[in-house]
């Protein structure tokens, strides 16, 4: 079985400072890994995903991801964030074998403030 | 391309009424599934389908039931709504060969 667990529920920040939100999981098979955002009454969009190869994986808009094998976490970063950025984020998995299900994780609400 | 279509965008039931939840995509996606949002709970997969012709359940299935007819149609529905159904509804789809799922604006479901 797998599970995702998002370390934090709610994440307040100021403009201009750098945010981690954590994601670790737990699987018995290979995965995959993604993180959505979800903006205010909108749907979810893909930011990145982690399939295979290097562990370090970028979005367009300046988010980062690490894939730990060791610690099976996959925190998403940014050194500077906007208030655009406001928005709830969702680290899912998927097993490797491609089905298209995916566990997602419960949420964090990241909160950017002027 | 419209992408993941969902209809209607909200919707307040009775507790005990049926209807259905439509869901369509025009990318020739073979999966289609369905997912609910609730607060501090994630999304939660109800049912999902591979291609026409084949679904499965999947984390939170009872109540529900769902058809794949056509490549294009995905519809979710409830046969008996209650209460404990109100939530947020998404509907993914996801072409063989990549790994990312496309996601419709969701269906808010308020049952009273």
């Amino acid at each position: 079985a797998q599970s995702v667990t998002q370390l934090d529920s709610q994440v307040p920040v100021f403009e201009e400072a750098p945010v981690e939100l954590r994601c670790n999981y737990s699987s018995s098979v290979s995965v995959y890994l993604f993180w959505y955002v979800q903006y205010p009454n909108q749907g979810l969009q893909l930011l990145l995903k982690y399939l295979s190869g290097s562990t370090l994986v970028e979005s367009i808009n300046g988010f980062e991801a690490e894939f730990n094998k060791s610690q099976t976490s996959f925190h998403l970063r940014k050194p500077s964030v906007h208030i655009s950025d406001t928005a709830e984020y969702f680290c899912a998995v998927g097993s490797s074998s491609n089905t298209g299900k995916l566990i997602f994780g419960q949420g964090t609400t990241l909160q950017v403030k002027p | 391309n419209a992408g993941v279509t969902q209809t209607p965008k909200f919707q307040v039931l009775k507790t005990g009424q049926s209807m259905t939840l439509q869901c369509a995509q025009d990318m020739n996606h073979e999966y289609m599934s369905w997912y609910r949002q609730d607060p501090g709970m994630g999304l939660r997969l109800i049912h999902y389908s591979v291609g026409a012709g084949i679904t499965d359940q999947g984390e939170v299935p009872n109540g529900y039931n769902v058809s794949r007819s056509t490549t294009e149609d995905f519809p979710l529905r409830l046969l008996s709504a209650a209460p404990s159904q109100t939530s947020v509804y998404f509907c993914a789809s996801k072409i063989t060969g990549r790994t990312e799922a496309f996601f419709g604006q969701g269906t808010r479901l308020t049952v009273v």
